[in-house]
């Protein structure tokens, strides 16, 4: 079973606050990195899908980028709101299937 | 709308009786999943397809079953030797095997009295 590793597992901030964690994965034979957002209630919903090393994706307020060689992704969330509450998740591609972390997850107070 | 419906969304079921959980996807998809989440954990593979009638068993497939007969359809039986049922499973669909990028279902919980 792959490692792949997510921290911290939850996290708090106030709006307004910008935010960041990691996911690790394993260095060798990676094909891609996928970032989720899981909201509750809701089914997990796809944010990024990063294939390159030094990749760096964009949407809104939220950015990822990519070190293959290391073997880490960072999530940023900039100017964090209430609404960016859930638990967001990476999974990394190997083999055709995904192999998925525990996931951090985000509170964010008004 | 395409989308993967998974039914039903809450399932009770007595200890040592099979049960059967669907999903079901409009959206074209050759590949599908089956995970499993225990409370503070992540998801964990069960089962996955990457074309009809071929399955692949994941990190956790003891107790479980699965079968691809239609594209769209990939139902997962929780059989009696699995020995810790109760949890919560998600289904998910993608492209093709190697595209990742799930769309996913919005999952059956499992209890199991």
């Amino acid at each position: 079973i792959l490692n792949v590793e997510q921290s911290p597992q939850s996290l708090h901030v106030q709006e307004g606050d910008s935010t960041n964690f990691t996911c690790s994965f394993p260095s060798s034979n990676f094909y891609a990195l996928h970032w989720y957002r899981w909201e509750t209630a809701k089914s997990p919903e796809a944010l990024f899908v990063m294939t390159l090393n030094g990749d760096e994706k964009k949407k809104g307020r939220i950015s990822a980028t990519l070190n293959t060689k290391e073997g880490y992704s960072y999530l940023y969330i900039k100017g964090s709101q209430p609404e960016d509450s859930a638990t967001y998740l990476c999974a990394y591609n190997n083999a055709g299937k995904s192999t998925f972390g525990d996931g951090t997850t985000l509170t964010v107070k008004p | 709308d395409g989308g993967i419906t998974q039914s039903p969304k809450y399932l009770f079921r007595k200890e040592g009786q099979n049960v059967t959980l669907s999903c079901e996807q409009n959206l074209n998809h050759d590949a599908m999943y089956w995970y499993r989440q225990d409370p503070g954990q992540g998801l964990r593979l069960i089962y996955y397809s990457q074309i009809v009638n071929d399955f692949q068993k994941g990190d956790i497939a003891e107790g479980y079953s699965v079968s691809r007969e239609k594209k769209e359809s990939f139902p997962l039986t929780v059989t009696s030797a699995q020995k810790n049922p109760t949890a919560f499973y998600l289904c998910a669909s993608s492209i093709d095997i190697g595209s990742g990028g799930y769309t996913f279902g919005s999952g059956t919980r499992l209890t199991v009295v």
